[in-house]
């Protein structure tokens, strides 16, 4: 069966450094978004990605934020400067596109992200 | 309480019993989905249930929704130890594609 893949699964980074969070949706998958779930609190949207570009976004996707779909299969999200409270595990997930993007989303397995 | 709330937020059954759990929102919805999280793992969807259905069945999962009372319940029968994890509503708003997730239910289950 398809699946979202994500990677890496673990990322350790200092303060500051930018990092790269990479993902694979589901082929033919047309809605893609990010996630993040900081330790003990609830999955936060982050921003959704159609027809590439940017269809929403959270007050937490700032401009220290952005993605990109660099080619026909990798969505990334990138941080350009890392904060501590960017500590988290974000997830990546992807949507058929069949109902206007209300329809399932299918999640990765997640990158848990640490900022010392 | 915000869009998507679980309750009860713990839940610690023996192996063999039942699981419910509630999930109210605000806004109107087009669908509400379930999704399990294996501890520290993805978020793994159950099922959906739209708006103009009222009951959906999935294996040993039975979900409800009820618009008028902007609210929906998840029952795991005969529950597994494999079923232990946390438990979470999530709707899309009307307008747009963002799920908006509720603080989970954590279930329990003792073999």
């Amino acid at each position: 069966e398809p699946e979202v893949t994500q990677t890496p699964s673990h990322q350790v980074t200092q303060m500051g450094q930018e990092v790269i969070l990479r993902c694979v949706p589901i082929s033919n998958h047309l809605y893609f978004y990010w996630y993040r779930q900081i330790l003990g609190q609830k999955v936060e949207f982050l921003v959704s990605f159609y027809n590439n570009e940017i269809s929403e976004k959270s007050e937490i996707f700032d401009d220290q934020f952005s993605v990109e779909r660099p080619d026909g299969s990798n969505f990334t999200l990138k941080i350009r400067s890392t904060k501590l409270e960017d500590s988290a595990m974000y997830f990546c997930a992807s949507s058929t596109g069949l109902a206007g993007g209300q329809e399932t989303q299918y999640f990765g397995p997640g990158t848990r992200l640490l900022v010392l | 309480s915000q869009q998507g709330e679980e309750d009860p937020q713990a839940l610690s059954i023996q192996e063999g019993e039942n699981a419910t759990m509630n999930c109210s929102y605000k806004t109107s919805i087009n669908n509400l989905q379930w999704y399990r999280q294996n501890s520290g793992r993805g978020l793994v969807h159950l099922i959906l249930i739209r708006s103009n259905e009222r009951e959906k069945h999935s294996g040993r999962l039975r979900v409800t929704l009820d618009t008028s009372k902007k609210s929906s319940s998840l029952l795991i029968t005969a529950s597994r130890a494999a079923d232990t994890a946390s438990y979470f509503c999530a709707t899309p708003r009307a307008a747009g594609n963002k799920l908006t997730f509720g603080g989970g239910t954590r279930v329990l289950v003792k073999p």
